[in-house]
Parts: C-alpha cells; structure tokens; sequence
C-alpha cells in the first residue's frame, strides 16, 4: 500500500520568498507518478505539477518546481517568489500501483498561507 | 470543454435519508473516482471504476455505492445517511495508459459538500 506523508500542517510564509513543502512516500513499487494539487478556500483541486518515478530531471511548471530525491522517497514541492494568491493548502499525492486505476493516495495537506 | 460535472454542489440530509451525487464527464475517460475530503484532511478514495460496468472498493467504501452503466456517468448512492458522511464529495476521471510512469492526469469536478444532520 501506498502513504504519503506531509509533516507541515501549516506555513506562514514572505510574500516574495521562497517555499518548500515537504512530503515524503513509501511504495514498494518500483514505477510511480508523484503529483502536487493545490486546494484554494474555493474548494477546487488544481493540478501544479507531476514527477514520473524514472524522470532524472526535476520537473517544472513555472513558479513550481518538485525536488525529487528517490533515495529519500521524498518529492518537495518548491514555490519560488510567493506571491499572495498561493495562500491555499497543498496535497502531495501518488498514483496508485494498480496500473493506476486505483487512482490517487494523498497525504493530509499542508495549510500554506502568504504574509504582506 | 465541461470536463467533470458533479451535481449538487451542496445538500442538507436528515439522518435515515438517502441521496445520490451525480458525476458526469465528457472527456471520454475511462477511469472514474469519488473521493471524500473530511475537515482538514487528503483526499481518500470511496469506490472506483475502470471502464462501464465495472466498480471496485477505495479505501472508505461503507455506507456508499456505485454504479457504472456508461462510460459518461458514475454516480455515488449515500443509504442511510449517517452524521459520519459528513464531507465534502469529488468526483474525478482520469486516462487509461500502459505507462504508470506518463501523466496522464486527473480532472476532479468541482465537490459536493453534503451535511447530515
């Protein structure tokens, strides 16, 4: 089975700094896809960027960018230059070893919020 | 492009009723998820399905029951409402690929936030 584990409940973070959310993973598979959602007070879940388990590079999407390190099993995500509109929870999760159908395992959040 | 569409978005039931939540997408999909978020918590997975007429058990499967009949639609039977089912509901579809590693993503729908009370 798989577990994800985000250790940050909540961040109070500068605008304009940088951010690290932490989360680490345990599986026993040997191929899987880390994935980062953000949730904003709306509600909705916003897909920020994914990691495949054998991508040698980090992955990036703008602003975000995933400091995977597979010895560790840990997939941080990483937001550079916060601004206010990032202040939302983020979930850290893996895709299922079902061949993916079982769809996604997530972990319990972390609350980020972004200080003036 | 409506993507996934759930269906109420909010919903009041007395305990001892029954309600279904409605999930519809129209991205051709053959991986379908509900998911309930409690307060302050991830994401976990009720039921899913792989393709029409065909379910299986997530993680949190009791009290809830689905149905696959197409490939648009899954929807999510609440018997029996309990004050437990208390939650925010997300239905989700995704793409079937031979690769575990390709992103194939996931589309959530909006949720249904249900009380029972």
């Amino acid at each position: 089975a798989q577990k994800i584990t985000q250790t940050q409940p909540g961040m109070f973070v500068q605008e304009k700094e940088a951010v690290t959310l932490d989360c680490t993973y345990d599986t026993s598979d040997q191929s899987y896809g880390l994935f980062w959602y953000k949730q904003p007070s709306s509600g909705e879940m916003i897909f920020l960027i994914y990691q495949g388990s054998y991508d040698e590079q980090n992955a990036t999407e703008g602003r975000y960018s995933l400091n995977f390190q597979k010895a560790r099993k840990s997939a941080n995500l990483v937001i550079s230059a916060s601004q206010l509109g990032d202040s939302a929870m983020y979930f850290c999760a893996m895709r299922g070893g079902g061949g993916g159908a079982d769809g996604l395992t997530f972990g319990k959040g972390t609350h980020l919020i972004i200080q003036p | 492009n409506a993507g996934v569409t759930q269906t109420p978005k909010f919903r009041i039931l007395k305990i001892g009723q029954s309600m279904t939540l409605q999930c519809t997408q129209d991205m051709n999909h053959n991986y379908m998820y509900w998911y309930r978020q409690d307060p302050g918590m991830g994401l976990k997975l009720i039921y899913y399905s792989v393709g029409a007429g065909i379910t299986d058990k997530g993680e949190v499967p009791n009290g809830y029951n689905v149905s696959r009949s197409t490939t648009e639609d899954f929807p999510l039977r609440l018997e029996l409402a309990a004050p437990s089912q208390t939650s925010v509901y997300f239905c989700a579809s995704s793409y079937y690929g031979a690769s575990l590693e390709a992103n194939y993503g996931y589309t959530f729908g909006s949720g249904t936030r249900l009380t029972v009370v």
